[in-house]
């Protein structure tokens, strides 16, 4: 148990679907992060909220569309997603943004797009 | 972004240490390197980090070069449980975003009993 939750943890969806990822830490952190990762490629850097601030948006198709409430709190919004998009989706925390902090990970969202 | 190159996979033998061996030669005087593991079907575990000295912690010991071009993740006795792919990343700093960590491939470690 990292402290950092997501849900559902695995999630098929149609084409023309209106899905939302949630993830929800405890552990105070006041940075937040999406990552997505594909079979047989590395973890890629979607987003990075600060202070509940959207920092990066590192190239994002606009189908995804982050939010944050609050610290604590944390979604992915996904509309007419493609089959390509199927992936673990990670989400992380940290204490800021800073070089020497560790980051914490949920067990991530296995999404399926049919 | 400094880049860090990895064995893509090793081999251990249960109750053995382990050295997982990583180059970063274009490390610059403000990156730390850290170090992650993902076991199958989870998400990433932070394992340990440094700067300049060699660091321990009850995970593993970090071991960096003087140079710092390049560092050394050393498991003391592998168990069955290690089994993971390992990342070594460089925390590197961009001004309007802050650190964040950049993935690689990773080394998969392969545990024998």
């Amino acid at each position: 148990e990292t402290g950092v939750t997501q849900t559902p943890r695995h999630l098929v969806m149609g084409m023309t679907n209106k899905k939302s990822l949630k993830c929800e830490q405890h552990l105070g952190h006041n940075a937040m992060y999406w990552y997505k990762q594909s079979a047989k490629k590395p973890l890629e850097l979607m987003f990075v909220y600060s202070l509940e601030e959207r920092v990066e948006n590192n190239s994002v198709p606009s189908r995804f569309s982050p939010e944050c409430p609050n610290s604590s709190h944390l979604f992915l919004h996904l509309h007419t997603l493609q089959p390509e998009d199927s992936a673990l989706y990670l989400c992380a925390s940290s204490q800021g943004t800073y070089m020497n902090t560790e980051a914490f990970f949920g067990q991530g969202t296995r999404l399926t797009v049919v | 972004d400094a880049k860090t190159t990895q064995p893509n996979s090793m081999e251990s033998n249960e109750e053995e240490p382990v050295h997982l061996p990583c180059n970063h030669s274009t490390i610059s005087g403000t990156d730390y390197i850290h170090w992650y593991r993902q076991l199958p079907s989870q998400g990433p575990e932070y394992v340990i980090h440094g700067l300049t000295s060699n660091v321990n912690n009850r995970m593993a010991s970090l071991a960096i070069a003087e140079d710092r071009k390049s560092s050394t993740l050393i498991l003391h006795r592998a168990t069955l449980r290690d089994a993971a792919v390992y990342y070594c990343i460089l925390r590197d700093v961009e001004e309007t975003s802050g650190s964040r960590l950049t993935f690689g491939e990773g080394t998969q470690l392969t545990v024998n009993p």
